[in-house]
C-alpha cells in the first residue's frame, strides 16, 4: 500500500528566503508525481507533474526534482514571497491503484 | 484556471436527508473525480469517471454514488446523509492523454458540507 508522507507539517520562514518541501512514498514505482497547492478555504492548484522518467520539473521560481529509487521528491522555492504561504500537497500515481496518493501536506507561512 | 464549478459551495443538512452535489466543468475533459477532505485524513477519492455513463468506486465509496449524463455534468448522491459525511467535498478533472489519474488533475473550489 502506498503511503506518502510530508515532513515537516508546517513551516515558517522570512520573506526572500529559499527553501525546500519534502515528500515521501513507500512505494518507488510510481507512474508520476504531484505537487499542488492549496490556500485556506480553496481547492488545490496544480504546480508542477513529473512523469517516473523525468529527474526535475521547473515553473517559475518553483523546481521539483524526482528520485524515484530513493522514494523522495522536493519542491524547491526561490526568493520566498508572503503569496507563497499556502498548504503545499504531494500526490503519487503508481498506475496500478485507481487513484492519487496524497501526502497531508506542509502548511508554509512566509513572514514580512 | 481549469473552468470547475461545484454546486452548492456550502449545504447544511439533517442525518437521513438525501443530498446531491453538483460538479460541471466547460474543458471538455473526459476524466472527473469526487474526493472529500477531512483532517488527518487529507484527500480521498471517492468515485470517479472515465466517460459518459462510466464511472468507478474509489476508496471510500460506501454511502455514496455518482452519475454522469453528459461530458460537463458529474453529479455525487449521498443516499441518506449521516455526520461522518460531514465534510469539504472537491471535483477534479483531468485529460485524457494519458489515461485515467495519468496527468494533471485540476480542482474545483469545493463544497463544504454539514450533517446534523
Amino acid at each position: 500500500k502506498q503511503e506518502v508522507t510530508q515532513i515537516p507539517a508546517a513551516l515558517s520562514v522570512p520573506e526572500g528566503e529559499n527553501l525546500v518541501l519534502n515528500c515521501s512514498f513507500t512505494d518507488s514505482a510510481i507512474y508520476n508525481l504531484q505537487w499542488f497547492r492549496q490556500d485556506p478555504g480553496k481547492g488545490l492548484t496544480s504546480l508542477l507533474l513529473i512523469q517516473s522518467s523525468q529527474r526535475e520539473q521547473t515553473s517559475g521560481r518553483l523546481n521539483a526534482s524526482l528520485d524515484k529509487s530513493s522514494g523522495r521528491s522536493t519542491l524547491y522555492i526561490a526568493a520566498s514571497q508572503p503569496g507563497d504561504s499556502a498548504t503545499y500537497l504531494c500526490a503519487v500515481y503508481t498506475g496500478t491503484a485507481s487513484k492519487l496518493t496524497f501526502g497531508t501536506g506542509t502548511r508554509l507561512q512566509v513572514t514580512l | 484556471d481549469a473552468g470547475i464549478t461545484q454546486s452548492p459551495r456550502h449545504k447544511v443538512t439533517e442525518t437521513g436527508t438525501p443530498v446531491t452535489l453538483r460538479c460541471h466543468q466547460t474543458e471538455n475533459h473526459r476524466y472527473m473525480y469526487w474526493y472529500r477532505q477531512d483532517p488527518g485524513h487529507g484527500l480521498r477519492l471517492i468515485h470517479y469517471s472515465y466517460g459518459v455513463k462510466d464511472t468507478d468506486k474509489g476508496e471510500v465509496s460506501d454511502g455514496y454514488s455518482v452519475s454522469r449524463s453528459k461530458t460537463e455534468d458529474f453529479l455525487l448522491t449521498l443516499e441518506s446523509a449521516t455526520s461522518s459525511q460531514t465534510s469539504v467535498y472537491f471535483c477534479a478533472i483531468s485529460e485524457s492523454t494519458g489515461g485515467t489519474f495519468a496527468d494533471t488533475q485540476y480542482f474545483g473550489p469545493g463544497t463544504r458540507l454539514t450533517v446534523l
